[in-house]
């Protein structure tokens, strides 16, 4: 089945240890997405991929960065987590660019909870 | 911030019974969609409403979207144990390429 997969489910990082996450789709989908959530919050936009097209949102920490090598993986590597940083990762795919139609629907992963000790 | 808010944050019913989910927003939309998420798991879709639309129906799904208020319900009908998760409203705005997550209504479905 066509899916967005995350690794790992769980990471456990210490303060200040870099950690990498791991996104892939089988979806063949040109964007990607990176979404925090904290504990009963709402998702929070990160930043995206169109194509190879690296778009941030403008309150995004530089902490934060990510990597699209191709169309099936996309990474989010955190360079200094902090104890803030402990939340639900997750990414999410669209066909294309969400612009008002009835495609735009995005898919998720199952999320890497991270925690930060 | 563009963040809408729903209603309420908790909703506890029995089984058979019919859940309403409310979403506020504070822009002008181009899309409403609704989305579910388990317990620590990704969200699934559910159902997208254009700005152009009143109401739309997927199953035991119905949705209405008031432009004119900047609202939308989701009604789950005849609501089972496993319909038990988070619901979502998140909105396309006009001239955006990103979702904008309401805050999220958790429903408990009891047996």
């Amino acid at each position: 089945d066509a899916m967005v997969i995350q690794n790992p489910r769980y990471q456990v990082t210490q303060f200040g240890k870099p950690v990498t996450l791991s996104c892939s789709q089988t979806l063949n989908h040109n964007v990607m997405y990176w979404y925090q959530q904290k504990s009963s919050q709402a998702p929070k936009l990160l930043f995206h991929y169109y194509d190879k097209d690296f778009n941030n949102e403008a309150d995004t920490p530089d902490n934060f960065q990510s990597r699209r090598p191709n169309t099936s993986f996309c990474f989010l590597d955190i360079r200094s987590p902090g104890l803030g940083d402990a939340a639900m990762y997750l990414c999410a795919t669209s066909r294309e660019v969400l612009a008002g139609g009835r495609g735009d629907t995005q898919y998720f992963g199952p999320g890497t909870r991270l925690t930060v000790l | 911030s563009q963040q809408g808010e729903e209603d309420p944050q908790a909703l506890s019913i029995q089984e058979g019974e019919n859940a309403t989910m409310n979403c506020s927003y504070k822009t002008s939309i181009n899309n409403l969609q609704w989305y579910r998420q388990n317990s620590g798991r990704g969200l699934v879709h559910l159902i997208l409403i254009r700005s152009n639309e009143r109401e739309k129906h997927s199953g035991r799904l119905r949705v209405t979207l008031d432009t004119s208020k900047k609202s939308s319900s989701l009604l789950i009908t005849a609501s089972r144990a496993a319909d038990t998760a988070s619901y979502f409203c998140a909105t396309l705005g006009t001239g955006f390429q990103k979702l904008v997550f309401g805050t999220g209504t958790r429903l408990l479905v009891s047996p």
